[in-house]
Order: C-alpha cells, then structure tokens, then sequence
C-alpha cells in the first residue's frame, strides 16, 4: 500500500489537449514533488513545495503547470504537450526539517501524448 | 555536478545472494537511498543510509557504505523471484532531503 497516491494511473492525450495529474499524501508530510522517469534516462527532479510554496523549479517547459492548494495535494496541470513528454510521472512527499527524511513516491500516472 | 552511476543489469538464481553496487560523486551527500521499481509500478523505498554509518541491515537486505570511495552496496541475501525488479540508488544532501539524484537504475533478474 501506498501513503502517496496519483490519479489518473494512465492517461493518453492529444498535443492541443488540456489535461491535469493529482496526488494526495496522506502521511501528514509538508514537503511534495513531482518527478519523470522517462525511457533510459535517470528520474529528473521537476518541482519541489514545501509548505505549500514551490521552492524548486527544474527548468520545466511552461506547458507543465503544477499547483499545491495544500499540504495534501498537489496537481501538475499538463497543457499543449510534445510527445517527447510521454513518460511516467511520479509524486512523492516527505517531511522537511528534523535532521533528516525519507521520501515516498507514488504509483505513478503513465502520460503518453499522441 | 553530482552523479550516480549503477550497472544496469545483474542477473542471478534464486537463493543466491545478489549485490547491487553504486557509486555516487557528490562528498556533501547526507543519506543515500535504495528504491524498487516493480514492472508497473511506482518506487518503494527499501532502505537508506546515513552518511556517517558503515553499514545498515534489515532482514535479508545489508546496505554497505564506503564514504572514502563514495561507493554504496545493497545486498539481498536468499535472492527470490519476487526480488525481481529494477533497484535505484539515489543520494541528497542536507538540507535538501526531497531534492534526490538518482542513478539509471540496475535490473535485477532473478532465474529459477
């Protein structure tokens, strides 16, 4: 089981699509993240809230949008994508401060732009 | 800029113990990860490390960290099919505990 969960769990879209990815944490963490795992690359850090306040942003295109309403949910708003942006879109959560953390990601939402 | 580097295959057979190797470039590194990655499926984290720890053990798996050659071990002992997965490392530095970098990822195949 998973304290981190993302929906949906797949999700084809077109490049003129507007399309939204969810996660809820339900570890009382104050930190969030959304990272992509694509094909024969290393996972890539793309945003980073703690707090509710985005502190980190990776140089990710415009056309991903993420929002944190609050310290439970975190949504990456995906608009006008390229089919290079196919890939696996993990959340994670973790609590900040303290001396030390562990993160935990999601299952993940499988993108594949058409 | 930081790196970490894994073998990206590993095969053994079942009951065997298996050790993933991974090395990493960053000195400031505070804790280091390991996470499995089913087919389908997102990361589990397995365990982690301090950096001021030599070694780590829970059940049949043993973390070793040598901090001098930057270079970090996951042994799982009595290999089983089910361990079949692909095995990241992945480090952070304090301070940015969320901000992980992780390696390519070793596929572990474990046969029969």
């Amino acid at each position: 089981e998973t304290g981190v969960t993302q929906t949906p769990r797949h999700l084809v879209m077109g490049m003129t699509n507007k399309k939204s990815l969810k996660c809820e944490q339900h570890l009382g963490h104050n930190a969030m993240y959304w990272y992509k795992q694509s094909a024969k690359k290393p996972l890539e850090l793309m945003f980073v809230y703690s707090l509710e306040e985005r502190v980190e942003n990776n140089s990710v295109p415009s056309r991903f949008s993420p929002e944190c309403p609050n310290s439970s949910h975190l949504f990456l708003h995906l608009h006008t994508l390229q089919p290079e942006d196919s890939a696996l879109y993990l959340c994670a959560s973790s609590q900040e401060g303290g001396g030390g953390n562990t993160i935990y990601f999601g299952e993940g939402s499988w993108l594949t732009v058409v | 800029g930081e790196d970490v580097e894994q073998s990206l295959f590993l095969s053994v057979r079942e009951g065997d113990s298996s050790v993933i190797n991974c090395t990493y470039t960053d000195s400031s590194s505070t804790y280091l990860y390991w996470y499995k990655q089913e087919p389908g499926a997102g990361l589990q984290l397995l365990t982690y490390i301090f950096s001021n720890m030599d070694m780590k053990q829970d059940q049949r798996l043993t973390v070793l960290l040598n901090k001098k050659d930057k270079h970090l071990s996951l042994r799982i002992a009595d290999t089983q099919t089910g361990d079949s997965a692909i095995y990241f490392c992945a480090e952070s530095t304090k301070g940015n505990t969320g901000k992980l970098i992780f390696g390519q990822g070793t596929t572990l195949q474990v046969k029969p």
